[in-house]
């Protein structure tokens, strides 16, 4: 069973532009949720799709946005890019408001 | 604010040593409690989880303990090897998964020494 794919791997950004991350959750899961994970801060919630809906977002300004796909993969973008979203952003996806959760490797960004 | 609070942020232990990992909920509707094992480059994966309705779980070299009066879980990893070190997050959920998966403590960064 392939696990829950994240590209790309890494990413480089210059402050202001917009990117697009992209995550395959593992087959028959149809929750998909994004973490960032910046240096000593652990992970914080950012967004839950489910079922092409957004379910619920977390503390995070509307420049962090994305989708969900009617095959259940999701999108992340974040526009108007600041130095401080360096970040690791971590997929996961579970069964429709199930535990536990499966992560990605993740996709490095480095905004400068 | 849902939180789970976990201590210590480091740990440094000989091989063969027992670390151990605390945490503490908030949220009294909180029914699952995993632990995820992360290693440098790569997304956390689960490791271990435990229902309030058990004191105590183990599964080969780990074990959670739990204490719901107390509100608090701990990871214990015996014989500990070099392997093992990594970054542990504890975790805890709703029943169902919750509106926003999991609430995660802040990680402690474990390194177990030759």
């Amino acid at each position: 069973e392939a696990g829950v794919t994240q590209s790309p791997t890494h990413l480089i950004k210059t402050r202001g532009q917009q990117v697009t991350l992209r995550c395959s959750p593992i087959s028959g899961h149809t929750s998909v949720y994004w973490y960032q994970q910046a240096l000593g801060l652990g992970l914080q919630f950012l967004l839950w799709y489910d079922e092409g809906e957004e379910r619920n977002r977390g503390n995070f300004p509307p420049r962090f946005s994305g989708r969900q796909f009617p095959n259940y993969s999701s999108e992340l973008n974040v526009n108007a890019l600041e130095l401080e979203d360096s970040a690791l952003y971590l997929c996961a996806s579970s069964i429709r408001g199930g535990s536990p959760l499966h992560f990605g490797n993740g996709t490095r960004l480095t905004v400068t | 604010q849902q939180q789970v609070k976990q201590s210590p942020q480091s740990l440094i232990v000989q091989k063969g040593g027992i670390p151990i990992i605390n945490c503490a909920y908030e949220n009294t509707a909180f029914d699952y409690f995993p632990w995820y094992q992360q290693f440098p480059g790569k997304g956390p994966a689960l490791l271990i989880a435990i229902r309030p309705d058990v004191s105590e779980k183990k599964e080969g070299r780990f074990t959670i303990s739990f204490n719901k009066s107390a509100k608090q879980f701990s990871l214990h990893i015996m014989d500990s090897q070099p392997g093992d070190s990594a970054t542990y997050f504890c975790a805890a959920t709703l029943r169902g998964g919750g509106a926003d998966g999991l609430t995660f403590g802040k990680g402690t960064h474990l390194i177990i020494q030759p």
